[in-house]
């Protein structure tokens, strides 16, 4: 049982540059979720999707932009690039029963020089 | 708005001592408690959470935190540490069901011989 996988693992970019992670998860969840980790800071949520073709805003939405074409993806999108952005990125999903656990990806780490 | 403080940055502590993590939150309505852990690169798995019920929860790995709804508080306590508990420790709240969860700013705690 895979639970939440992320691609790819590390990834390094120049300033402007675009790039997408993905999300997939195996556990037919509804709920599916972007953070980034900074030191310091915890986790902040970016942007997040109840079910699938929905999407909203999270805490730290800007320069993102996310789609949930099919209920098992959940992608993530940088269009152009900024060292600010350069963090880790988890993905998370929830089941729709009551029990508020989050399950975790191993995290992407981006690096924007 | 809800929001978790975690005032300890980091907590060092021998093997087999006992050791809490403090966990503060702002809600002027009920609330939904986690604790989550991040082993070095890793995700987050759940630790324990309070839902309802009993204030005192039980978690993996032996610990286990209390819900005191008049100090606003959601501690984390282990009675002897291990090495292998040398993690970060994430509190968060939730208040609109399950979610969205707000988490802290995390609390590294360093176990040594």
């Amino acid at each position: 049982n895979a639970g939440v996988t992320q691609t790819p693992k590390f990834r390094v970019l120049k300033t402007g540059q675009s790039m997408t992670l993905l999300c997939a998860q195996d556990m037919n969840h509804e709920y599916m979720y972007w953070y980034r980790q900074d030191p310091g800071m915890g986790l902040r949520l970016i942007h997040y999707s109840v079910g699938e073709g929905t999407t909203a805003k999270g805490e730290v939405p800007d320069g993102y932009n996310v789609s949930r074409l099919k209920k098992q993806n959940f992608l993530l999108g940088l269009e152009s690039a900024a060292p600010s952005q350069t963090s880790v990125y988890f993905c998370a999903s929830l089941s729709d029963s009551n029990t508020g656990e989050l399950f975790f990806g191993e995290g992407s780490r981006l690096t924007v020089l | 708005a809800q929001s978790v403080t975690q005032l300890d940055s980091q907590v060092p502590v021998f093997e087999e001592a006992p050791v809490e993590l403090r966990c503060n939150y702002s809600s002027s309505v009920s609330v939904y408690l986690f604790w989550y852990v991040q082993y070095p690169n890793q995700g987050l798995q759940l630790l324990l959470k309070y839902l309802s019920g009993s204030t005192l929860v039980k978690g993996i790995n032996g610990f286990e935190a209390e819900f005191n709804k008049s100090q606003t508080s959601f501690h984390l306590r282990k009675p002897s540490v291990h090495i292998s508990d040398t993690a970060e420790y994430f509190c968060a709240v939730s208040v609109t069901g399950f979610q969205k969860l707000v988490f802290g700013t995390g609390t590294r705690l360093l176990v040594s011989p």
